[in-house]
């Protein structure tokens, strides 16, 4: 049973659009919530992360957004570069630590010229 | 300033082999674990450590062992090897604190004959 989903395996957007990527989890027990940027043959990178008593966390281009009654967060970036194709991966944990994160099998973003 | 370093970067074996994947930081981060990431698949948490001595399994333990007898160090070993743990390996490590982000190794790719 999944408990970080990412319902979508790949997102194409054009150059300085916006992108746009989902994720919901089932657990409420987590409470803290990162995304991380992977490219092929490396380690995955983080990117930004929220707590769960936040509902919005901002980093320059990259914004997540939790709606913790949908068991919903979004990972907005405004505006798309080409260097951000990547596979994105949405994790959690519960008790505020970061040792035991949970998954989502990612989302692969293709940001065309 | 190496972060976490792993060795080797990849790995071929045979059936009932043993090895020891090897993986060292320089953050004086206190909690460390290991994942593994299958094709298609998000990362799953095999063992974590939250300090020197002290150490857990995780989603997907079987066949696999650890052990910490340093802050620094945190070796992942395969008793004996089997084909169903063909796959990435990757060691990540955090503060101790609430809230602080995993950072990741780059993987050692591990092929079981």
């Amino acid at each position: 049973d999944q408990q970080v989903k990412q319902n979508s395996p790949s997102l194409s957007v054009q150059e300085g659009r916006i992108s746009i990527l989902n994720c919901d989890y089932t657990n409420s027990m987590f409470d803290y919530f990162l995304w991380y940027k992977k490219y092929p043959a490396e380690g995955p990178t983080f990117l930004i992360s929220i707590s769960s008593i936040k509902d919005k966390n901002e980093d320059g281009r990259f914004t997540v957004f939790l709606n913790k009654s949908a068991k919903h967060l979004s990972l907005h970036i405004v505006p798309s570069q080409p260097g951000d194709s990547a596979v994105y991966f949405c994790a959690a944990d519960a008790q505020g630590g970061s040792e035991k994160l949970v998954f989502g099998k990612g989302t692969k973003l293709t940001v065309n010229p | 300033n190496a972060g976490v370093t792993q060795t080797p970067k990849f790995q071929v074996l045979k059936t009932g082999q043993s090895m020891t994947l090897q993986c060292a930081q320089d953050m004086n981060h206190e909690y460390m674990s290991w994942y593994r990431q299958d094709p298609g698949m998000g990362l799953r948490l095999i063992h974590y450590s939250v300090g020197a001595g002290i150490t857990d399994q995780g989603e997907v333990p079987n066949g696999y062992n650890v052990s910490r007898s340093t802050t620094e160090d945190f070796p992942l070993r395969l008793l004996s090897a089997a084909p169903s743990q063909t796959s990435v390996y990757f060691c990540a490590s955090s503060q101790g604190f609430s809230n602080q982000p995993q950072h990741f190794g780059d993987g050692t790719r591990l092929s079981i004959l």
